[in-house]
């Protein structure tokens, strides 16, 4: 299976913040990647496919970028309601593997 | 609008299955697939499987083989997951998720099931 590895595993930001979250697949991945959005007690939510296109309805301060086998996720300016946690998942093979998760939390 | 409703909560004891169901409307079932991901307490997500709802064909995740098995109602727009054998470290929310054809990233997600296994 392809392993993917996030990091960091949490951080601490202020709101208007710039956070880049980072995502490494064991293999590559062919820009098949999405990042999920999941607060607490709630279902994860779609940001991000193909590496870098947003889902209808997110807001332009998320984007994605990278290639092969590295991926970034960035917010541009940090707002109250991000603070989350947020997952990368491969989607090149069938076994959609995640990675571990980024806690982003108030400073 | 597209929407995945899945059971209700449930306690089971070691050793005993579970089986969730996740109701699917607001698309045409067949065109897509259904996957199934779980949480255990505090941690991460974790996929165990999915199921094309249009011939039945499945892939599960390694670690489940032989335990889990998933299947589909197209008559009623239904998934179901059961998990057989349990365990208390099964103990986790279950989600079931659409996946798009033909990139497997998942638009939609389920409320999630809380599945609790205690003696």
């Amino acid at each position: 299976d392809i392993q993917m590895t996030q990091s960091p595993s949490s951080l601490s930001a202020s709101v208007g913040d710039r956070v880049t979250i980072t995502c490494r697949a064991s293999q590559g991945i062919s820009n098949s990647l999405a990042w999920y959005q999941q607060k607490p007690g709630k279902a994860p939510k779609l940001l991000l496919y193909a590496a870098s296109r947003l889902e209808s309805g997110v807001p332009s301060r998320f984007s994605g970028s990278g290639s092969g086998t590295d991926y970034t996720l960035t917010i541009s300016s940090l707002q109250p309601e991000d603070f989350a946690t947020y997952y990368c998942q491969q989607y090149y093979s069938t076994r959609g593997t995640f990675g571990q998760g980024t806690k982003v939390e108030i400073k | 609008q597209v929407q995945l409703v899945q059971s209700g909560a449930e306690v089971k004891k070691p050793g005993a299955s579970v089986k969730v169901s996740c109701k699917a409307s607001g698309y045409t079932f067949t065109s897509y697939g259904i996957s199934w991901v779980r949480q255990a307490p505090g941690q991460g997500l974790e996929w165990m499987g999915w199921i094309s709802a249009y011939n039945g064909n499945t892939n599960y995740a390694q670690k489940l083989q032989g335990r889990v098995t998933m299947t589909t109602d197209t008559s009623t727009s239904t998934a179901y997951m059961e998990l057989r054998s349990l365990r208390s470290d099964d103990t986790a929310v279950y989600y079931c998720a659409r996946r798009g054809y033909p990139n497997y990233y998942f638009d939609y997600w389920g409320q999630g099931t809380l599945v609790t296994v205690s003696s």
